[in-house]
């Protein structure tokens, strides 16, 4: 069993669609985050949630909603994305919110047509 | 503002020869930490190593090994004899002591290793 587990692997949604990202960490960590990786730009932090609580929202429209219910599970909700939302989205966790080294999970492939 | 650059999109070799990845980094931060995660195909993230910013010394693990320097600003990782299954993205990236653990990413270095 994988530390980080993320759901679905790959997701293709229209551009009116709304969906969930579901991550799932196995760790016992206290922080969890979500990074969006597109083909074009380096891997770009979008949220931090410490303790259930969101320490950081990195400028990231409100297309894009968080939610942390408990400390082991985090989403990400879409709704009326855009073809350049398409990317690789990353959860990663780590044991406190404090510059520990954050396991990753495989990530969701997300196509917006 | 903290930056992170990779220089190398991508390097070429042939299994058991020698891989050094450049990184160098920006920061305003006396405090701060390094890292190197590999992205083999498979997509996730793979942590090897992480460095805070008062401890200089070189690092080896097994054929990895890692060069602080930081009178230049730079991170670099050497692969010593590679081997096929080393394919994959490296990434170098930074924290900052105040800013918490949030890491700021290299583009990434894709190596390919030829049998």
């Amino acid at each position: 069993e994988t530390g980080v587990t993320q759901t679905p692997r790959h997701l293709v949604m229209g551009m009116t669609n709304k969906k969930s990202l579901k991550c799932e960490q196995h760790l016992g960590h206290n922080a969890m985050y979500w990074y969006k990786q597109s083909a074009k730009k380096p891997l770009e932090l979008m949220f931090v949630y410490s303790l259930e609580e969101r320490v950081e929202n990195n400028s990231v429209p409100s297309r894009f909603s968080p939610e942390c219910p408990n400390s082991s599970h985090l989403f990400l909700h879409l709704h009326t994305l855009q073809p350049e939302d398409s990317a690789l989205y990353l959860c990663a966790s780590s044991q406190d919110s404090g510059n520990t080294e954050a396991f990753f999970g495989q990530g969701t492939r997300l196509t917006v047509v | 503002a903290q930056k992170v650059t990779q220089a190398q999109t991508e390097i070429s070799v042939v299994e058991k020869e020698d891989v050094t990845l450049d990184c160098v980094y920006e920061t305003r931060d006396t405090t701060y930490y390094l890292f190197w995660y590999k992205q083999p195909p498979s997509g996730e993230l793979v942590f090897l190593i992480r460095r805070n910013s008062f401890d200089e010394q070189n690092e080896i693990s097994g054929r990895y090994s890692w060069n602080f320097q930081k009178s230049t600003s730079s991170f670099n990782f050497t692969i010593t004899a590679s081997q096929v299954v080393d394919s994959a993205v490296y990434f170098c990236a930074l924290s900052e002591q105040a800013a918490g653990n949030k890491l700021t990413f290299g583009g990434g270095t894709r190596v390919l290793v030829k049998p």
